[in-house]
């Protein structure tokens, strides 16, 4: 199975200010035939299922704000906040859907310093 | 909008079978892949697997020798069943639509509490 592994494991960060989460795969998630990346990035607040924020590595859900995004290829990939909100203090996980297995990353809390 | 709702006993006792119910509502259950993810408490996201509405299915290799995934088109319904439970298969149980390759999971059921317990 795909190891998905995220840093950091908790995150503070100034309201306004940039938030960054790493999500590393132990192999290659990018089909290339395709040239897409099989990465979701999720968001779970309390009490409530994850709800799907990203996929193919960059593409926002309908509904994201735009200050959500995500970059990378390969097995590196980052999810950006650039002007972090109150409403955005929640555990993010990363996922790969390359193989038939999916799995996920252990992922980042991140809260309001 | 496709909706998804877990239902089944909240409580199991050790060595029994745990079994669950996801009923979907708002759109058909054909042509999609649907899994059950769950989450003990305080921990992260942990796949179980996936079935298809044909009845395909592919199970996680930690659990697959406990694992039952069925389907039920005429009721839109998909279940779980997990058998010889024990204290560390505590967890909320959701369902999802996706877990096949090339599909990333985007809708949730709320989630049900499941706690092993004699």
């Amino acid at each position: 199975d795909i190891v998905m592994t995220q840093s950091p494991e908790s995150l503070a960060v100034s309201l306004g200010e940039r938030a960054t989460i790493n999500c590393k795969s132990s192999q290659s998630v990018l089909y290339s035939p395709t040239k897409r990346n099989y990465l979701a990035w999720y968001q779970q607040k309390p009490g409530q299922p994850p709800k799907l924020f990203i996929y193919w590595a960059s593409t926002r859900e309908s509904g994201v704000p735009d200050r959500f995004s995500g970059s990378g290829s390969g097995t590196d990939f980052t999810l950006t906040i650039s002007s972090l909100q109150a409403e955005d203090v929640a555990v993010y996980y990363c996922q790969q859907y390359y193989t038939t297995r999916p799995t996920f990353g252990q992922g980042t809390k991140l809260e309001i310093k | 909008q496709v909706q998804l709702q877990e239902s089944g006993p909240g409580l199991v006792k050790p060595s029994e079978t745990l079994s669950l119910t996801c009923t979907v509502s708002g759109g058909s259950i054909r042509n999609d892949y649907w899994s059950w993810i769950r989450q003990p408490p305080g921990k992260g996201l942990e796949w179980i697997g996936f079935v298809s509405y044909t009845g395909n299915t592919n199970y996680s290799p930690s659990l697959e020798s406990r694992v039952t995934m069925s389907v039920d088109t005429s009721k839109n319904q998909f279940s779980l069943q997990l058998t010889s439970v024990t204290a560390a298969d505590t967890a909320v149980y959701y369902c999802a639509r996706g877990g096949a390759s090339s599909k990333y999971f985007d809708a949730w059921g709320q989630g049900t509490l499941v706690t092993v317990f004699s």
